[in-house]
């Protein structure tokens, strides 16, 4: 049964600290995507790849979260530094041929 | 422009009972329509697609929706609920490559 993986799947930090989360999408799936999950906002989609290139991360704030695929079985979100406000649910989805979405089970953020 | 409209926040049905949540779009081709099921802390799951041809598309865990272009709306639907459908339900549609999903709409179901 593929699945996507996420790690970890909870983490507290403190505010300044640097944030590394990680996703193993799907074998075989070539697009990859990162959301974020909050009460308030919703589901907001902060960057894709496809290829490992990146297509669109216009959703990201720019000037402390990064994303990166370094290979085909591994994506990463970075987020640095991190501040209270990004406390949030962090899912990575991988996309089928059908354009359906696997979800991983996320990452819960909190940040002190 | 918002594409995709779930104008039902919260809705709450007996167990038994039938269930529709309502799902807009706006998006001038035909689109391809999705509806996910997320789970109390877990990531979201695919109920079912519609891309083109039958416009009723049945889905998993006895889930159906419907397509009315002339309505603009893909309404899921479901004749039985049970409790273990209490969840929250996003309706989303494909629009330049990337899925863009509604805010949701939470299901309570009352014993």
């Amino acid at each position: 049964d593929a699945r996507v993986t996420q790690t970890p799947r909870h983490k507290v930090t403190e505010m300044g600290q640097e944030v590394t989360m990680r996703c193993q999408p799907i074998l075989g799936h070539n697009t990859v995507f990162w959301y974020r999950q909050t009460m308030m906002q919703g589901l907001e989609l902060l960057a894709y790849f496809r290829n490992r290139a990146p297509l669109d991360d216009s959703g990201m704030p720019k000037d402390r979260f990064s994303a990166e695929m370094p290979d085909a079985t591994l994506a990463t979100l970075k987020i640095q530094p991190s501040e209270p406000r990004d406390s949030a649910v962090y899912f990575c989805a991988s996309e089928g041929l059908a354009y359906e979405q696997y979800f991983g089970p996320g990452t819960r953020l909190t940040v002190t | 422009a918002q594409s995709v409209t779930q104008p039902d926040i919260h809705i709450t049905v007996s167990e038994g009972a039938s269930l529709e949540l309502r799902c807009n779009y706006s998006y001038g081709a035909t689109p391809y329509l999705f509806w996910y099921v997320q789970s109390p802390g877990q990531g979201l799951q695919l109920l079912l697609k519609y891309f083109s041809g039958d416009t009723l598309v049945q889905g998993i865990k006895g889930f159906e929706a419907e397509f009315k272009r002339s309505q603009s709306s893909f309404n899921l639907r479901k004749p039985s609920v049970h409790w273990s459908d209490a969840a929250e339900y996003f309706c989303a549609v494909d629009r330049d490559d990337k899925i863009i999903f509604g805010k949701g709409t939470r299901l309570h179901i009352l014993p």
